[in-house]
């Protein structure tokens, strides 16, 4: 069965310093999703992805954060200057559609900020 | 602001009991819902679709009451296995906080 991939799978950073997390969706999906879980806590929606832009991002996805997809298969977020808060799990999501379909998650990059 | 509630937990059952979750939404205009389960420090996995007419897979039922604006899950002869947090989502954006299960032998 195909899988959402992701690596790191931990990832160990210093505050202030830039991360980037890395993400190959599934190959016939066109939505592709970024969540954060910090410990303990719910599952928060980061952004959406379709068609080489942004269709939506939540209250959390400030200036400090950016999405890619640099080549045909790799799907990328980027946290510039990480603090302290910025700990958390960050899952990647495909879809094959918006709305209806259910989201296939990676399993996910462990981020500490020091 | 569109959110999804949810009982935390945790709910301890004995092995073979039937469990229900039930999930509250406020976005009466919410097209689609979805269980998943998260075990510990692992990614959330598609339990099942939530339909209108109310769907069962295997051991799970799932109903939705777009009157009331409450999504539930059905676990019969419940397992070991099934100890996990039970998510409840509208669409893919808003998530609930999750219902945590503990089954006991």
């Amino acid at each position: 069965e195909p899988e959402v991939t992701q690596t790191p799978s931990h990832q160990v950073t210093q505050m202030g310093q830039e991360v980037i997390l890395r993400c190959v969706p599934i190959s016939n999906h066109l939505y592709f999703y970024w969540y954060r879980q910090i410990l303990g806590q719910k599952v928060e929606f980061l952004v959406s992805f379709y068609n080489n832009e942004i269709s939506e991002k939540s209250e959390i996805f400030d200036d400090q954060f950016s999405v890619e997809r640099p080549d045909g298969s790799n799907f990328t977020l980027k946290i510039r200057s990480t603090k302290l808060e910025d700990s958390a799990m960050y899952f990647c999501a495909s879809s094959v559609d918006r709305g209806n379909s259910p989201l296939h998650f990676g399993n996910g990059t462990r981020l500490t900020v020091t | 602001r569109k959110e999804v509630e949810q009982d935390p937990g945790p709910f301890n059952v004995p092995e073979g009991a039937t469990v229900a979750f039930n999930c509250t939404y406020s976005n009466s205009a919410s097209q689609s819902f979805f269980w998943y389960r998260q075990d510990c420090r692992k990614e959330p996995k598609l339990l099942m679709s939530v339909y209108s007419s109310g769907n069962e897979d295997g051991r799970f039922t799932a109903q939705l009451n777009r009157a009331s604006q409450y999504i539930s899950l059905l676990i019969r002869d419940s397992k070991l296995s099934d100890s996990a947090t039970y998510l409840c989502v509208s669409g893919q954006l808003i998530w609930g906080a999750g219902t945590k299960l503990i089954i006991k032998p």
